[in-house]
């Protein structure tokens, strides 16, 4: 069965630059989530898009940004990085409208950011 | 803020033992999934639970939903090797479109 797919899957960058995370949600899954894990850390949830609207938002930080696209694959773009930005990066996806009314989050292999 | 309370931390065990491990909150969750990670892999969805008392089983694994659906054990029957790893309990609380909170994790290893 199809995964979520995410890439690049490594990515280094320096201090103030940009990175933008890419993310391939389950075939005719229509919503999508974000999640930053710290080393150690359980997943904290970022941002959230449903049919290509945000949905909900949490502890994202201003310099961030992101959205869903058409084909529901979203991008996740980061500016002005920080040491601390250093992580990894789930991108999650559900089908809200499952016949089976249970939703549930599938994640993806992650996105490894490393900030020099 | 909702927190879920993983327990215990850290579980070191021998191969063919069996054990139970928590995850505990004092708010109400619609449904709550455990999900086991691998070092730098996303996790993987081993189950989801909705229905309060809930049980459900894989293979060797036996996920428990509370009544009051605030809780939720794992129980694993003859580990083996290849149960180690970090398993993650996460809440969805107000149904669908709805953000996971996540427990700190339990990290599991089974020794030879």
């Amino acid at each position: 069965a199809a995964g979520v797919i995410q890439s690049p899957r490594h990515l280094i960058k320096e201090k103030r630059e940009t990175a933008t995370l890419k993310c391939y949600p389950i075939p005719r899954h229509d919503t999508v989530y974000w999640y930053q894990q710290g080393p150690g850390q359980d997943p904290q949830f970022l941002i959230s898009f449903y049919e290509k609207m945000q949905s909900d938002k949490g502890s994202i930080p201003d310099r961030f940004s992101a959205q869903q696209f058409s084909d529901y694959h979203s991008e996740l773009n980061m500016s002005s990085l920080e040491l601390g930005d250093s992580a990894l990066y789930f991108c999650a996806s559900s089908l809200v409208s499952s016949p089976a009314a249970v939703e549930t989050q599938y994640f993806g292999p992650g996105t490894r950011l490393l900030v020099l | 803020t909702q927190l879920l309370e993983q327990s215990p931390q850290f579980l070191s065990i021998q191969e063919g033992e069996n054990l139970t491990v928590y995850c505990n909150s004092s708010s109400v969750f619609s449904s709550l999934q455990w999900y086991r990670q691998e070092p730098g892999e996303g996790p993987v969805l081993l189950v989801t639970v909705v229905t309060g008392g809930e049980v459900k089983k894989l293979k060797r694994l036996t996920f428990q939903f509370g009544d009051a659906r605030k809780d939720s054990s794992l129980h694993i029957t003859a580990a083996q090797t290849g149960d180690t790893g970090l398993y993650l309990c996460a809440g969805n609380s107000t149904g669908a479109n709805s953000k996971l909170t996540f427990g700190k994790g339990i990290t599991l290893s089974v020794r030879p």
